[in-house]
Protein backbone atom coordinates (compact mmCIF):
# COMPACT_ATOMS: atom_id res chain seq x y z
CA UNK A 1 0.00 0.00 0.00
CA UNK A 2 1.77 3.02 -1.52
CA UNK A 3 -0.20 5.82 0.45
CA UNK A 4 0.31 9.36 -1.34
CA UNK A 5 3.25 9.68 -4.14
CA UNK A 6 4.68 12.43 -5.28
CA UNK A 7 6.90 12.33 -8.27
CA UNK A 8 9.36 14.04 -9.30
CA UNK A 9 11.50 13.87 -6.06
CA UNK A 10 13.82 16.90 -6.60
CA UNK A 11 14.22 19.02 -9.17
CA UNK A 12 16.17 21.99 -10.15
CA UNK A 13 14.29 24.40 -11.93
CA UNK A 14 15.98 27.90 -13.82
CA UNK A 15 13.35 31.38 -13.54
CA UNK A 16 10.73 31.38 -15.47
CA UNK A 17 10.67 27.75 -16.06
CA UNK A 18 7.56 25.67 -15.80
CA UNK A 19 7.06 22.22 -14.18
CA UNK A 20 4.13 20.15 -13.04
CA UNK A 21 4.16 17.96 -9.79
CA UNK A 22 2.45 14.95 -9.55
CA UNK A 23 0.98 13.33 -6.64
CA UNK A 24 -1.48 10.43 -6.42
CA UNK A 25 -3.45 8.55 -3.84
CA UNK A 26 -4.23 5.06 -4.04
CA UNK A 27 -6.96 4.96 -0.36
CA UNK A 28 -9.64 6.32 -2.18
CA UNK A 29 -9.72 9.09 -0.19
CA UNK A 30 -12.50 11.98 -1.31
CA UNK A 31 -10.08 15.00 -0.40
CA UNK A 32 -6.60 16.43 -1.77
CA UNK A 33 -4.18 19.12 -0.81
CA UNK A 34 -1.23 21.00 -1.92
CA UNK A 35 1.25 22.61 0.98
CA UNK A 36 4.34 24.29 0.49
CA UNK A 37 6.70 24.12 3.59
CA UNK A 38 9.49 26.81 3.98
CA UNK A 39 11.90 27.42 7.15
CA UNK A 40 9.82 29.06 9.83
CA UNK A 41 6.95 29.58 8.24
CA UNK A 42 5.02 26.02 8.63
CA UNK A 43 2.93 24.17 6.46
CA UNK A 44 0.90 27.07 3.96
CA UNK A 45 -1.76 25.52 1.98
CA UNK A 46 -1.58 26.23 -2.17
CA UNK A 47 -4.63 24.64 -3.48
CA UNK A 48 -7.09 21.74 -2.12
CA UNK A 49 -9.73 19.44 -3.85
CA UNK A 50 -12.50 18.66 -1.60
CA UNK A 51 -13.73 15.97 -4.01
CA UNK A 52 -13.40 14.79 -7.56
CA UNK A 53 -14.30 18.04 -10.23
CA UNK A 54 -13.62 20.63 -7.67
CA UNK A 55 -11.02 22.86 -6.66
CA UNK A 56 -10.22 25.72 -4.45
CA UNK A 57 -7.69 28.36 -3.31
CA UNK A 58 -5.87 27.88 -0.18
CA UNK A 59 -3.57 30.21 1.73
CA UNK A 60 -0.77 30.82 -0.86
CA UNK A 61 -2.41 30.64 -4.31
CA UNK A 62 -0.72 32.95 -5.93
CA UNK A 63 1.59 31.97 -9.31
CA UNK A 64 0.24 28.46 -9.25
CA UNK A 65 -2.83 26.10 -10.50
CA UNK A 66 -3.66 22.53 -10.06
CA UNK A 67 -5.70 19.75 -11.83
CA UNK A 68 -7.38 17.19 -9.84
CA UNK A 69 -7.19 14.82 -12.74
CA UNK A 70 -9.65 11.79 -11.57
CA UNK A 71 -10.38 10.74 -7.74
CA UNK A 72 -6.90 9.60 -7.13
CA UNK A 73 -4.21 12.68 -8.90
CA UNK A 74 -4.14 15.95 -8.10
CA UNK A 75 -1.37 17.73 -9.74
CA UNK A 76 0.46 21.49 -9.04
CA UNK A 77 1.44 23.54 -11.75
CA UNK A 78 3.93 26.62 -12.18
CA UNK A 79 3.71 28.48 -14.77
CA UNK A 80 6.51 30.36 -14.75
CA UNK A 81 8.65 29.03 -11.41
CA UNK A 82 10.06 32.20 -9.61
CA UNK A 83 13.03 31.87 -6.63
CA UNK A 84 10.58 32.94 -4.54
CA UNK A 85 8.83 29.53 -5.88
CA UNK A 86 11.98 27.20 -4.08
CA UNK A 87 10.26 25.17 -1.12
CA UNK A 88 9.06 21.66 -0.24
CA UNK A 89 6.49 21.24 -1.82
CA UNK A 90 3.35 18.19 -0.19
CA UNK A 91 0.92 16.54 -1.01
CA UNK A 92 -2.11 15.03 1.33
CA UNK A 93 -5.14 13.43 0.74
CA UNK A 94 -7.94 12.32 3.57
CA UNK A 95 -11.18 10.80 3.30
CA UNK A 96 -12.99 14.42 3.57
CA UNK A 97 -14.79 15.00 6.34
CA UNK A 98 -13.88 17.63 8.71
CA UNK A 99 -12.84 16.03 11.28
CA UNK A 100 -10.44 13.24 9.33
CA UNK A 101 -6.52 13.29 9.64
CA UNK A 102 -4.93 13.95 6.32
CA UNK A 103 -1.87 11.80 5.31
CA UNK A 104 1.07 13.15 3.73
CA UNK A 105 3.21 12.14 0.46
CA UNK A 106 6.81 12.32 0.89
CA UNK A 107 7.13 15.29 -0.68
CA UNK A 108 9.20 17.00 -3.23
CA UNK A 109 12.30 19.66 -2.97
CA UNK A 110 12.33 22.08 -5.44
CA UNK A 111 14.77 24.93 -6.39
CA UNK A 112 14.56 27.44 -8.49
CA UNK A 113 17.58 29.81 -9.61
CA UNK B 1 -6.37 35.56 10.42
CA UNK B 2 -7.32 31.63 12.72
CA UNK B 3 -4.08 31.02 13.96
CA UNK B 4 -2.10 27.88 15.69
CA UNK B 5 0.75 29.01 18.17
CA UNK B 6 3.52 26.99 19.07
CA UNK B 7 7.05 27.55 20.73
CA UNK B 8 9.79 27.13 18.16
CA UNK B 9 11.92 25.54 20.55
CA UNK B 10 14.24 23.67 21.12
CA UNK B 11 12.44 21.93 23.80
CA UNK B 12 15.31 19.75 25.56
CA UNK B 13 14.67 17.09 27.52
CA UNK B 14 16.77 13.83 28.99
CA UNK B 15 16.84 10.61 27.86
CA UNK B 16 12.94 8.96 30.13
CA UNK B 17 11.59 12.20 30.73
CA UNK B 18 8.29 12.98 30.00
CA UNK B 19 8.49 15.90 26.98
CA UNK B 20 5.38 18.20 26.76
CA UNK B 21 4.33 20.01 23.85
CA UNK B 22 1.84 22.77 23.88
CA UNK B 23 -0.33 24.58 21.12
CA UNK B 24 -2.91 27.33 21.33
CA UNK B 25 -5.43 28.58 18.41
CA UNK B 26 -7.42 31.38 17.59
CA UNK B 27 -10.92 29.73 16.43
CA UNK B 28 -12.96 29.05 19.86
CA UNK B 29 -14.70 27.27 17.16
CA UNK B 30 -12.30 24.88 15.99
CA UNK B 31 -13.72 20.54 16.16
CA UNK B 32 -10.70 18.62 15.54
CA UNK B 33 -7.24 18.64 16.40
CA UNK B 34 -3.80 16.71 15.43
CA UNK B 35 -0.50 16.13 16.13
CA UNK B 36 2.71 15.37 13.47
CA UNK B 37 5.60 14.45 14.04
CA UNK B 38 8.34 14.93 11.45
CA UNK B 39 12.00 14.36 11.40
CA UNK B 40 14.27 16.42 9.46
CA UNK B 41 13.91 15.78 5.43
CA UNK B 42 11.20 14.10 6.27
CA UNK B 43 7.24 14.38 5.37
CA UNK B 44 4.59 14.93 8.56
CA UNK B 45 3.79 11.72 10.25
CA UNK B 46 0.06 11.18 12.06
CA UNK B 47 0.69 11.11 15.68
CA UNK B 48 -2.44 11.49 17.35
CA UNK B 49 -5.80 12.92 17.08
CA UNK B 50 -8.46 14.40 19.55
CA UNK B 51 -11.89 15.87 19.53
CA UNK B 52 -13.48 16.05 22.86
CA UNK B 53 -12.13 18.02 25.84
CA UNK B 54 -10.03 15.87 28.18
CA UNK B 55 -7.35 13.27 27.48
CA UNK B 56 -6.80 10.69 24.85
CA UNK B 57 -3.74 7.60 25.28
CA UNK B 58 -1.71 5.78 22.70
CA UNK B 59 1.04 4.15 23.88
CA UNK B 60 3.56 6.73 25.26
CA UNK B 61 1.55 9.69 23.99
CA UNK B 62 -0.91 11.53 25.66
CA UNK B 63 -2.93 14.31 23.79
CA UNK B 64 -4.86 16.74 25.90
CA UNK B 65 -7.13 19.41 24.74
CA UNK B 66 -8.86 22.10 26.66
CA UNK B 67 -11.62 23.67 24.23
CA UNK B 68 -12.29 26.45 27.21
CA UNK B 69 -8.65 27.77 27.50
CA UNK B 70 -8.29 26.97 23.68
CA UNK B 71 -5.16 25.10 24.25
CA UNK B 72 -4.03 21.12 23.24
CA UNK B 73 -0.81 19.80 24.38
CA UNK B 74 0.86 16.27 23.35
CA UNK B 75 2.75 14.56 26.08
CA UNK B 76 5.75 11.99 25.50
CA UNK B 77 6.36 9.65 28.55
CA UNK B 78 9.59 7.90 28.46
CA UNK B 79 11.40 10.47 26.06
CA UNK B 80 13.60 8.40 23.49
CA UNK B 81 16.25 10.01 21.51
CA UNK B 82 14.25 8.51 18.45
CA UNK B 83 11.65 10.91 19.36
CA UNK B 84 13.83 14.19 18.61
CA UNK B 85 11.83 15.63 15.81
CA UNK B 86 9.78 18.67 15.44
CA UNK B 87 5.95 18.11 16.33
CA UNK B 88 3.02 19.90 14.47
CA UNK B 89 0.12 20.78 15.46
CA UNK B 90 -2.85 21.26 13.55
CA UNK B 91 -6.65 22.52 13.92
CA UNK B 92 -9.46 22.03 11.59
CA UNK B 93 -11.12 25.33 12.29
CA UNK B 94 -15.36 26.19 12.06
CA UNK B 95 -17.09 25.30 8.95
CA UNK B 96 -14.12 23.80 6.65
CA UNK B 97 -11.91 20.90 6.49
CA UNK B 98 -8.82 23.13 5.95
CA UNK B 99 -6.18 22.52 8.56
CA UNK B 100 -3.86 25.35 9.78
CA UNK B 101 -0.85 24.52 11.06
CA UNK B 102 1.80 25.53 13.62
CA UNK B 103 4.92 26.36 13.13
CA UNK B 104 6.36 23.22 15.26
CA UNK B 105 8.22 22.61 18.09
CA UNK B 106 11.30 21.31 17.66
CA UNK B 107 11.89 18.72 20.66
CA UNK B 108 15.93 17.16 21.29
CA UNK B 109 15.74 13.98 23.64
CA UNK B 110 19.53 13.96 25.65
CA UNK B 111 20.37 10.64 25.90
Amino acid sequence: NAGVTQTPKFQVLKTGQSMTLQCAQDMNHNSMYWYRQDPGMGLRLIYYSASEGTTDKGEVPNGYNVSRLNKREFSLRLESAAPSQTSVYFCASSVGSSNQPQHFGDGTRLSIL
Amino acid sequence: QKEVEQNSGPLSVPEGAIASLNCTYSDRGSQSFFWYRQYSGKSPELIMFIYSNGDKEDGRFTAQLNKASQYVSLLIRDSQPSDSATYLCAVIGSGTYKYIFGTGTRLKVLA
